[in-house]
């Protein structure tokens, strides 16, 4: 157990949908990533997130968009959804000053 | 274009024998390296990592070694344990720049041991 949560685990929805999934990090971690793993493009990042407030940006669509509350939890929000959304995605977090990343179990999204 | 590459998609060693996973890389900004091990359905697991200030980092059965000229780094299992089999995956980071901690992972390898 990494100490990362992620809910939800699966969520099956249709196209055109928007979901939120939701992530945890360690305690006492500042910074949240987000990351997707689909079939035919490995794990790949899309938001870093560190105190509130958002520090990088990979290859994330526009439908998509995330936040960080002051209680450090995270969402990401997906939007107008398409097939080619459904893939795994992974919430990691890091502690201050250190760059080993922790990830979470992941929330498997399913569009139909 | 693939940052960090695992050229082998997958290794079969023998229970109690050395496992060896490769890792290439062409970005020269990048400063730390790790491992992660992950089972189907669940997240990355966390296995060792290396700073680019080092060639080598050991902890119990996993070691990593580094060669920044070739920019290569290896994975070394001994012994390999039946646990052990799983998608092995390489990541690397520019973390000391502000703004690039995030990871570019490679394809990974799946390794499996055999009893």
């Amino acid at each position: 157990d990494s100490g990362v949560t992620q809910t939800p685990k699966h969520l099956i929805t249709a196209t055109g949908q928007r979901v939120t999934l939701r992530c945890s990090p360690r305690s006492g971690d500042l910074s949240v990533y987000w990351y997707q793993q689909s079939l035919d493009q490995g794990l790949q990042f899309l938001i870093q997130y560190y105190n509130g407030e958002e520090r990088a940006k990979g290859n994330i669509l526009e439908r998509f968009s995330a936040q960080q509350f002051p209680d450090l939890h995270s969402e990401l929000n997906l939007s107008s959804l398409e097939l080619g959304d459904s893939a795994l995605y992974f919430c990691a977090s890091s502690p201050p000053e250190k760059e080993t990343q922790y990830f979470g179990p992941g929330t498997r999204l399913l569009v139909l | 274009d693939q940052q960090v590459k695992q050229n082998s998609p997958s290794l079969s060693v023998q229970e109690g024998r050395i496992s060896i996973l490769n890792c290439d890389y062409t970005n020269s900004m990048f400063d730390y390296f790790l491992w992660y091990k992950k089972y189907p359905a669940e997240g990355p697991t966390f296995l060792i990592s290396i700073s680019s200030i080092k060639d080598k980092n050991e902890d119990g059965r996993f070691t990593v070694f580094l060669n920044k000229s070739a920019k290569h780094l290896s994975l070394h299992i001994v012994p390999s344990q039946p646990g052990d089999s799983a998608v092995y995956f390489c990541a690397a980071s520019a973390g000391t720049n502000f703004g690039n901690e995030k990871l570019t992972f490679g394809t990974g390898t799946r390794l499996t041991i055999i009893p």
